[in-house]
């Protein structure tokens, strides 16, 4: 069945830093969805792509879509306190399964 | 606007007990979902709904029933409680079943002795 894998699944940083994580999948997909998770909540929404190549911007965030359509990308830049959680992709393929990916869980060094 | 409600947010079962953990939603989404979460798995996808009388299996749909008798209700039965389901489950929902953000629920802590 489909899988997503998302790396690294942790990542520490200083205050400042830049860093990227990674999502693949292991089929083509119709969309792709991004969720953060603080310590005790709830998945939250971040932003979805569609499109083959597709770049997105949340202020410090930037979401990617591979050409493929088979991996994305979320890049943090000048990374804050603030960004502490799990970030989580999510895909969905042929069918109406939205899978989701391990998660990558980021701490921050202030 | 409540959103997606869980309830109850605590629960602790003995093995082999049944119960249902209960979700609604009044934003008139037609999907719904039931994830669980373990530490270092991610969310794992257990039932989904498409709407009202619909509903398939996930990744990980055994030991679990749904049911879907209203666009609003998507209970998650556990019918003989295993230590294994100790965990986090969420509910989700979307307007449709494709293409669309999910609206997580707070979540239910479950614990299996």
């Amino acid at each position: 069945g489909q899988q997503v894998m998302q790396i690294p699944q942790y990542q520490h940083v200083q205050e400042g830093e830049d860093f990227t994580t990674y999502c693949n999948s292991s089929t083509t997909l119709s969309n792709i969805q991004w969720y953060k998770q603080r310590p005790g909540g709830h998945p939250v929404f971040l932003i979805q792509l569609v499109k083959s190549g597709e770049v997105k911007k949340q202020k410090r965030l930037t979401f990617q879509f591979g050409e493929a359509k088979k991996n994305s990308s979320l890049h943090i830049t000048a990374t804050q306190t603030t960004d502490v959680g799990t970030y989580f992709c999510a895909g969905q393929g042929g069918s109406e399964k939205l899978v989701f990916g391990k998660g990558m869980k980021l701490t921050v060094n202030p | 606007n409540a959103g997606v409600t869980q309830t109850p947010k605590f629960q602790v079962l003995k093995t082999g007990q049944s119960m249902t953990l209960q979700c609604a939603q009044d934003m008139n989404h037609e999907y719904m979902s039931w994830y669980r979460q373990d530490p270092g798995m991610g969310l794992r996808l257990i039932h989904y709904s498409v709407g009202a009388g619909i509903t398939d299996q996930g990744e990980v749909p055994n030991g679990y029933n749904v049911s879907r008798s209203t666009t609003e209700d998507f209970p998650l039965r556990l019918l003989s409680a295993a230590p294994s389901q100790t965990s986090v489950y969420f509910c989700a929902s979307s307007r449709t079943a494709s293409n669309q953000p999910q609206h997580f629920g707070d979540g239910t802590r479950l614990s299996i002795l």
